[in-house]
C-alpha cells in the first residue's frame, strides 16, 4: 500500500542534542511538508518542499532544518536552537505542488520529548 | 495567526445524532479542505470544496461554503462512535502559487453510545 512512513513513533532526547525525524513516502508525490502540533494550537507549518533539492521555510522554521535529496525522503532535524522542541511532528505529502489544490496525505507522526 | 478557526472547540453528542462544526477564515481562498484526526494519529483528508462550490457531499458528510461570509460548515449525519475524533479545516492563500495550507485549532467531537 502506498503511504507515508514516519519513524520513530516516539523519540526521547536530552536538551542540547540535535535529533532527526524520518519521513518517507512511496506515493510518488512531488511536494512534502512538516507540521508541528501542540495541544490546543492546531498544526503549524515548519518547512515544505515542492521539488527535489528545493525547500522553503514555513511559519515556524527557526531551530529546524530539512533536506530533500530524494523525492521519497524529507527528513527533519530539530536542532538545539529550537527553544521548545517537545511536540507532535507530522509529515505530509501532496501530488500537486500547490498544497491548497490537492489533499495532503499524512504520516502517523513522531512524538518528540526533550528533557 | 490561524487562517481558519473552528467552532465549537468541543462537541459531545449521542450516537445517531447529527454533528455540525463551523470554520471561519480571514482571506480569500481558492479551496477549503476538511480533515479528521484520531487521537495520536495523522490527519485524514475528508473533503475539498472549491470556492465556486456551495455544497459538497461524501457519504454521511456534507460540507457547505459561503465565501461571502468566509465560512464553511461540516455536517456529519447519523453519527457513530467511530466518528469520535478532532476535525480541522484548512485553507490556502489565494495567490495561485501558495504551497501551504493553514489549519485551524480543530473541533473535538465525542460521540457516545
Amino acid at each position: 500500500d502506498g503511504g507515508i512512513t514516519q519513524s520513530p513513533k516516539y523519540l526521547f532526547r536530552k536538551e542540547g542534542q540535535n535529533v532527526t525525524l524520518s519521513c518517507e513516502q512511496n506515493l510518488n508525490h512531488d511536494a512534502m511538508y512538516w507540521y508541528r502540533q501542540d495541544p490546543g494550537q492546531g498544526l503549524r507549518l515548519i518547512y515544505y518542499s515542492q521539488i527535489v533539492n528545493d525547500f522553503q521555510k514555513g511559519d515556524i522554521a527557526e531551530g529546524y532544518s530539512v533536506s530533500r535529496e530524494k523525492k521519497e525522503s524529507f527528513p527533519l532535524t530539530v536542532t538545539s536552537a529550537q527553544k521548545n522542541p517537545t511536540a507532535f511532528y507530522l509529515c505530509a505529502s501532496s501530488i500537486d505542488r500547490t498544497a491548497e489544490n490537492s489533499p495532503l496525505h499524512f504520516g502517523n507522526g513522531t512524538r518528540l520529548t526533550v528533557t | 495567526s490561524q487562517q481558519g478557526e473552528e467552532d465549537p472547540q468541543a462537541l459531545s453528542i449521542q450516537e445517531g445524532e447529527n454533528a455540525t462544526m463551523n470554520c471561519s477564515y480571514k482571506t480569500s481562498i481558492n479551496n477549503l479542505q476538511w480533515y479528521r484526526q484520531n487521537s495520536g494519529r495523522g490527519l485524514v483528508h475528508l473533503i475539498l470544496i472549491r470556492s465556486n462550490e456551495r455544497e459538497k457531499h461524501s457519504g454521511r458528510l456534507r460540507v457547505t461554503l459561503d465565501t461571502s461570509k468566509k465560512s464553511s460548515s461540516l455536517l456529519i449525519t447519523a453519527s457513530r462512535a467511530a466518528d469520535t475524533a478532532s476535525y480541522f479545516c484548512a485553507t490556502g492563500l489565494n495567490t495561485g502559487t501558495a504551497s501551504k495550507l493553514t489549519f485551524g485549532t480543530g473541533t473535538r467531537l465525542q460521540v457516545t453510545l
